[in-house]
């Protein structure tokens, strides 16, 4: 089976421009989040969506957006780049607690590595 | 605010020499507490769920153990292919999003042969 997957995989930018990152969960997988994990520290949680909606939202600018569309995938979307947003982000999926889940296993893609210049 | 410190930030084991990781936290009623792996350049990858203190599990050489204020990741006889980052993360209970995971920021461990 397919795990997450994650475009582009590497991608550079310069200030102030744009960027929208991609991502499709596991097939079955209703919840969809995403995190930025900068150089050498932990993820950081920046949003989670399930069924089109979100359910969380972590301590990120409104420059960060995102949706989630009737196949569960998802976009992240970065507005008026800063240096300090060059970092891996990740998305992460997992079943629903409606689907029996066990709350917190989340199955990580392999990111997008995001650089600005 | 929920908090995970990581203890050591790095660790170098030669192969076969047992040693354990740390994981500290606070969290205003946790829900769980996890323990990812994650290899240069690639997204974390699941290893186990702790629920409740007390709780051990294990896989291959890692064994996870949980109190109600920490958890250890043990390693027993350690091969370089154990060689990665170790992230911990913890989720609150409450109201907070389930698919939010608050990380510590690892510990990088090589084993050298």
């Amino acid at each position: 089976d397919a795990g997450v997957t994650q475009s582009p995989t590497h991608l550079i930018k310069t200030r102030g421009q744009q960027v929208t990152l991609r991502c499709s969960p596991i097939s079955g997988h209703k919840s969809v989040s995403w995190y930025q994990q900068v150089l050498g520290q932990g993820p950081q949680f920046i949003f989670q969506y399930y069924e089109k909606e979100e359910r969380g939202r972590g301590n990120f600018p409104d420059r960060f957006s995102a949706r989630q569309f009737p196949n569960y995938s998802s976009e992240l979307n970065v507005n008026a780049l800063l240096l300090g947003d060059s970092a891996l982000y990740l998305c992460a999926s997992s079943l629903a607690p409606s689907q029996r889940a066990r709350v917190g296993e989340l199955f990580f893609g392999e990111g997008s590595r995001l650089t600005v210049l | 605010e929920d908090q995970v410190t990581q203890s050591p930030e790095a660790l170098r084991l030669q192969e076969g020499e047992s040693s354990s990781l740390n994981c500290s936290y606070t969290v205003s009623g946790l829900r769980g507490l996890f323990w990812y792996r994650q290899d240069p350049g690639k997204g974390p990858e699941f290893l186990f769920t702790l629920y409740s203190a007390g709780e051990e599990k294990e896989k291959e050489r890692l064994k996870a153990t949980l109190t109600k204020k920490e958890s250890f990741l043990h390693i027993t006889a350690p091969k370089p292919e154990d060689s990665a980052t170790y992230l911990c993360a913890v989720q609150a209970g409450g109201g907070t999003s389930y698919g939010k995971l608050t990380f510590g920021q690892g510990t990088i461990l090589t084993v050298h042969p």
